[in-house]
């Protein structure tokens, strides 16, 4: 299995600020795309799947570039709530063939401040 | 509620030890994994498994053993031949197909003396 590879920061933004996050994955046969959200000394949670078409959640988008090989998650009107890891995976086909295994990025660190 | 639980929270033991952290889920998920979490790093796989009586290594397989006897539970050990074995231990599940979206448990933090 091949890298994924993620900025690690940290991006420190005011409230309100847009932020944007890339991920780039080696493998150009990956299959299923996400970007999940952990806070400090707890576990990982989903925040979005990520589709060829881009998709939104609210004040979040996500957009896949496959003829570039990255991801990207974007944040509008920063909370301090926001404030956490956010970790890029992808899914490729394992080396035994016939199952499919996610691979983490290590992590973009964002702190939201006052 | 379904979940994944996975016991204990913290775990202590001291070196030459084995010991087993439980993981266990009520999603009637079929793939289930563990991950290694160091300070500042990434997640690293040790095992998953797609299926009953099945599993397979990952990255970081060597000084770890895991059984799935059940459905439902993945126990993974640690065992002594683990040369750094202080780490955050996180497991998950996924339904196999289509996209085998992973959601964790609360980890456990194994400190070995």
């Amino acid at each position: 299995r091949k890298e994924v590879e993620q900025d690690p920061g940290p991006f420190n933004v005011p409230e309100g600020a847009t932020v944007a996050f890339n991920c780039t994955y080696s493998n150009s046969a990956s299959q299923s795309f996400f970007w999940y959200r952990q806070d400090c000394r707890k576990e990982p949670k989903l925040l979005m799947s990520v589709y060829s078409s881009g998709n939104e959640d609210g004040r979040f988008t996500a957009q896949l570039n496959r003829a570039s090989q990255y991801i990207s998650l974007l944040i509008r009107d920063s909370k301090l709530s926001d404030s956490a890891t956010y970790l890029c995976v992808v899914t490729a086909e394992g080396a035994s063939g016939g199952s499919y295994i996610p691979t983490f990025g290590r992590g973009t660190s964002l702190i939201v401040h006052p | 509620d379904g979940g994944i639980t996975q016991s204990p929270k913290y775990l202590f033991r001291k070196e030459g030890q084995n010991v087993t952290l439980s993981c266990e889920q009520n999603l009637n998920h079929d793939a289930m994994y563990w991950y290694r979490q160091d300070p500042g790093q990434g997640l690293r796989l040790i095992y998953y498994s797609q299926i009953v009586n099945d599993f397979q290594k990952g990255d970081i397989a060597e000084g770890y053993s895991v059984s799935r006897e059940k459905k439902e539970s993945f126990p993974l050990t640690v065992t002594s031949a683990q040369k750094n074995p202080t780490a955050f231990y996180l497991c998950a599940s996924s339904i196999e197909i289509p996209r085998r979206t992973q959601y964790f448990g609360p980890g456990t933090r194994l400190t070995v003396l």
